[in-house]
């Protein structure tokens, strides 16, 4: 049973354009949030994260925004660039009571036409 | 500042073989995850230290796969025997605060045959 889901295995964007991956979760336990973007042949890296206080998180190009009523998150990048082509995963954790492992879904690929 | 380093990044083996999978964190960080990622499942989280204590191996498989933390510096995956399906990438992570954010390392391809 996945508890992290996203729905869209891949995504196709230009150059310049706004890209919109999402992620829908099913454990009302989670109360932190965070997507990473892989590389082929590398680990994920950690892009930007979110607290469940909040709805929405900023830096730079990329924003996260979080309906916890519709257990749902996105993560919008503007402008996309064809540096962000790359696999998107998004992450939950609850942070309190030891469970400190992160649940993933298992993948956008995102692609940036030029 | 390295970041978590992982060895070998790839491991060619037979069935029946003992592997042994390498990760050295970020200094400073105190928690260190073990996950594995296949086509079928995604990422899974295998185990976690905490200061070098296992505090959560639900996630290991089978009796066959092993994990240590010897020091802060250093912990290992073991599969004995392995099996063509343990074929997977392993990755190790590790955080200072096991609440938030985890940096994860390269990898390691397992492939057995």
């Amino acid at each position: 049973d996945q508890q992290v889901k996203q729905n869209s295995p891949s995504l196709s964007v230009q150059e310049g354009r706004i890209s919109i991956l999402n992620c829908d979760y099913t454990n009302s336990m989670f109360d932190y949030f965070l997507w990473y973007k892989k590389y082929p042949a590398e680990g994920p890296t950690f892009l930007i994260s979110i607290s469940s206080i909040k709805d929405k998180n900023e830096d730079g190009r990329f924003t996260v925004f979080l309906n916890k009523s519709a257990k749902h998150l996105s993560l919008h990048i503007v402008p996309s660039q064809p540096g962000d082509s790359a696999v998107y995963f998004c992450a939950a954790k609850y942070s309190g009571g030891g469970a400190d492992g992160l649940t993933f879904g298992k993948g956008t690929h995102l692609i940036i036409q030029p | 500042d390295a970041g978590v380093i992982q060895s070998p990044r790839h491991e060619v083996t037979e069935m029946g073989q003992e592997v042994t999978l390498r990760c050295k964190p970020i200094s400073g960080h105190d928690y260190l995850f073990w996950y594995r990622q296949t086509m079928m499942r995604g990422l899974e989280l295998l185990i976690y230290f905490n200061n070098n204590v296992p505090i959560d191996d639900s996630g290991m498989p089978e009796d066959r796969f092993s994990a240590k933390m010897p020091n802060a510096s250093f912990s290992t995956l073991k599969i004995q025997p392995s099996e063509p399906r343990d074929s997977a990438v392993y990755f190790c992570a590790s955080s200072r605060d096991g609440r938030y954010t985890q940096y994860f390392g390269p990898g390691t391809r397992l492939t057995v045959l």
